[in-house]
């Protein structure tokens, strides 16, 4: 079945320094979608991407889709304290509903 | 307009007793799934259903598990005769189409389940 794959597992970083989490699926995907979890809370969705080699700004975060539509990243410039949380993307391939969801990457952010 | 609400926020359970899971979906939304999430883990899809049926049911154990959909009222999750690995927090998220379709999923704020 469709595997997601998402490095790194954490990221600890200084506040002011940027944060990159990859996503690799094993099978090409006809959507990519990104959540974002508060410590304790639930995931809220972020963005969704569709096309090949798109590129998504929201402020500070960058979100791209992979030219083979396999993998994408999201890119945080400058982090702030409240950007703390798990950031997971989940991809759609092949069937018309399910999202399988990478396990996140955790952001801890030192102020 | 409501979000998906779900019902308890914690629940404790004894080994081999039952578990019921209750969400509500966000007005207007036809679709539901659930989810399981173990300690920094990420989220494992168990169910897919529309109302008054199951649609994709791969993720969930065939044992213990069910889930149903009916035409009124709310989605359950239920858990027979729980047993310590079943505590995680459950997560339901609903959306107006198929997720793959390009629909966001909203989820709900989960229930944490405890096995004692």
């Amino acid at each position: 079945g469709q595997q997601v794959m998402q490095i790194p597992q954490y990221q600890h970083v200084q506040e002011g320094e940027d944060f990159t989490t990859y996503c690799n699926s094993s099978t090409t995907l006809s959507n990519i979608q990104w959540y974002k979890q508060r410590p304790g809370g639930h995931p809220v969705f972020l963005i969704q991407l569709v096309k090949s080699g798109e590129v998504k700004k929201q402020k500070r975060l960058t979100f791209q889709f992979g030219e083979a539509k396999k993998n994408s990243s999201l890119h945080i410039t400058a982090t702030q304290t409240t950007d703390v949380g798990t950031y997971f993307c989940a991809g759609s391939g092949g069937s018309n509903y399910k999202l399988t969801f990478g396990k996140g990457t955790l952001l801890t952010v030192n102020p | 307009n409501a979000g998906v609400m779900q019902n308890p926020r914690h629940l404790v359970r004894r080994r081999g007793q039952e578990a019921r899971l209750r969400c509500s979906p966000m007005k207007g939304h036809s679709h539901v799934y659930w989810y399981r999430q173990l300690p920094e883990e990420g989220l494992k899809f168990m169910v897919y259903l529309q109302k008054e049926n199951i649609i994709d049911e791969s993720g969930m154990p065939k044992e213990r598990f069910s889930a149903e959909f009916p035409k009124e009222g709310p989605s359950i999750l239920r858990i027979q005769q729980v047993v310590r690995g079943d505590s995680a927090a459950y997560f339901c998220a609903s959306s107006p189409a198929g997720a793959g379709f390009g629909y966001e999923q909203y989820f709900g704020p989960g229930t944490r389940l405890t096995v004692t």
